[in-house]
């Protein structure tokens, strides 16, 4: 597509449960990153991926967050056992060769009940 | 941490003024900085970009410049427009991070 996809675009689900947030970047793009955002905030850096290199994990606030990117195409986040505190928007962006012009999806809205 | 901060959380502006929104940043090692839009319900937009080594960029309407004495970073929009009502966020790239602010709520009063 023309753009990055993520889906889903909301999700509700239960304090404990575990979650799968996908990122469909554009086409040719090596790089890719997550961002949390809460309500009102800014963005906070989740985890990098560039190309074939080890993933950036230095944003990854508990091991019950981790994320997958098989080559230069779809990554998934999972959240596991997830927390109140995890509800937020979380943003995939993706660019050619990790530096300027990043694209940004419109998120996964996520509300943990 | 890193730390990038904003001086006005909103700003409102008539149509047809210029707006100047300002981000400061902690980072002296930082070498490169953008700047995003983003609508309700939408994902950040790039705007424009500016590397260390310059103190000015001009695109459509929107001009930033760079102070790195004082580490500050400020975006100018010329002759603000309805559509340009959105939260603008200032990011810095240090190593493989964005950092990014908390934003600024721009208003234009029609």
């Amino acid at each position: 597509g023309a753009g990055v996809s993520q889906s889903p675009s909301n999700k509700v689900t239960e304090k404990g449960k575990d979650v799968e947030l996908r990122c469909d970047p554009i086409s040719g793009h090596t790089a890719l990153y997550w961002y949390r955002q809460r309500l009102g905030q800014g963005l906070e850096f989740l985890i990098y991926f560039q190309g074939n290199s080890a993933p950036d994990k230095s944003g990854l606030p508990s091991d019950r967050f981790s994320a997958e990117r098989t080559g230069e195409s779809v990554s998934t986040l999972t959240i596991q056992r997830t927390q109140q505190e995890d509800s937020a928007v979380y943003l995939c962006a993706s660019s050619r060769e990790g530096i300027g012009g990043y694209t940004f999806g419109s998120g996964t809205r996520l509300t943990v009940v | 941490g890193e730390s990038v901060g904003l001086h006005l959380p909103t700003l409102s502006v008539q149509e047809g003024d210029n707006s100047i929104i300002n981000c400061a940043y902690s980072n002296s090692a930082s070498d490169y900085f953008i700047w995003y839009k983003q609508e309700s319900g939408k994902g950040p937009q790039f705007i424009i970009d500016i590397r260390s080594n310059m103190d000015k960029r001009q695109g459509q309407r929107v001009t930033v410049l760079l102070n790195k004495t004082v580490k500050h970073l400020s975006l100018q929009i010329a002759a603000t427009q309805p559509g340009d009502s959105a939260v603008y966020f200032c990011a810095e790239k240090a190593g493989n991070q964005f950092y990014f602010g908390t934003g600024t709520s721009l208003t234009v009063i029609p």
